[in-house]
């Protein structure tokens, strides 16, 4: 039981180019969510989604796109890097919309150059 | 301004001494409180939960809620370095799809 895994750990992006994260999770959770993180500023949701092939912007969504087409991955898209979109960005999931804990994956940390 | 408001730390105590961390949030409707712990470079896992106030008690880890004052804690009781951690406090609601409000984080160091 692998939990969440977020696929890659590391990545270096130039201005302009564009890139997946890969979210699974083996829980067989409805709720998946994507964070990041940034010094001072806390975990801010990106985009979430509530079931397969449901999904939903969240506190800072621009520049990203998501896509959740099975259930168990959840696929967070940046089209056009910009040097904002540095961050940690985090996958979390959660079995239902009453469950109060989140599990989170591992983290991938990205630097646009 | 953020709807929960956490001072970031960095706070160093010895070991053996009592951690007391605290948040303050904005709206009155969040429900649930949690604490998360983050080791560095991992994801946060959940270390404790409360719904509406009161506290609750947990080994070395007790959470305090005083929805009065819009006021969470966190009070941490015989330190230890393998606490040395970052603690994020979070709030939700039962009508909010799950998603969470959470504050910026504090960094406990705790030196041997």
């Amino acid at each position: 039981n692998a939990g969440v895994t977020q696929t890659p750990k590391f990545r270096v992006l130039k201005t302009g180019q564009s890139m997946t994260l890969l979210c699974a999770q083996d829980m067989n959770h409805e709720y998946m969510y994507w964070y990041r993180q940034d010094p001072g500023m806390g975990l801010r949701l990106i985009h979430y989604s509530v079931g397969e092939g449901t999904t939903a912007k969240g506190e800072v969504p621009d520049g990203y796109n998501v896509s959740r087409l099975k259930k168990q991955n959840f696929l967070l898209g940046l089209e056009s890097a910009a040097p904002s979109q540095t961050s940690v960005y985090f996958c979390a999931s959660s079995p239902d919309r009453t469950s109060y804990e989140q599990y989170f994956g591992p983290g991938t940390r990205l630097t646009v150059t | 301004q953020k709807e929960v408001e956490q001072d970031p730390g960095p706070l160093s105590v010895p070991e053996g001494a009592i951690v007391s961390l605290n948040c303050t949030y904005s709206n009155s409707a969040f429900q649930y409180f949690m604490w998360y712990r983050q080791y560095s470079r991992k994801g946060p896992e959940l270390l404790m939960y409360t719904y509406s106030s009161g506290n609750k008690e947990d080994g070395r880890f007790t959470a305090q809620v005083d929805k009065s004052s819009k006021y969470i804690s966190l009070f941490i009781r015989d330190s230890q370095p393998s606490d040395s951690a970052t603690y994020l406090c979070a709030t939700g609601t039962t009508d909010s799809w799950g998603k969470l409000q959470f504050g910026a984080g504090t960094q406990v160091v705790v030196t041997p």
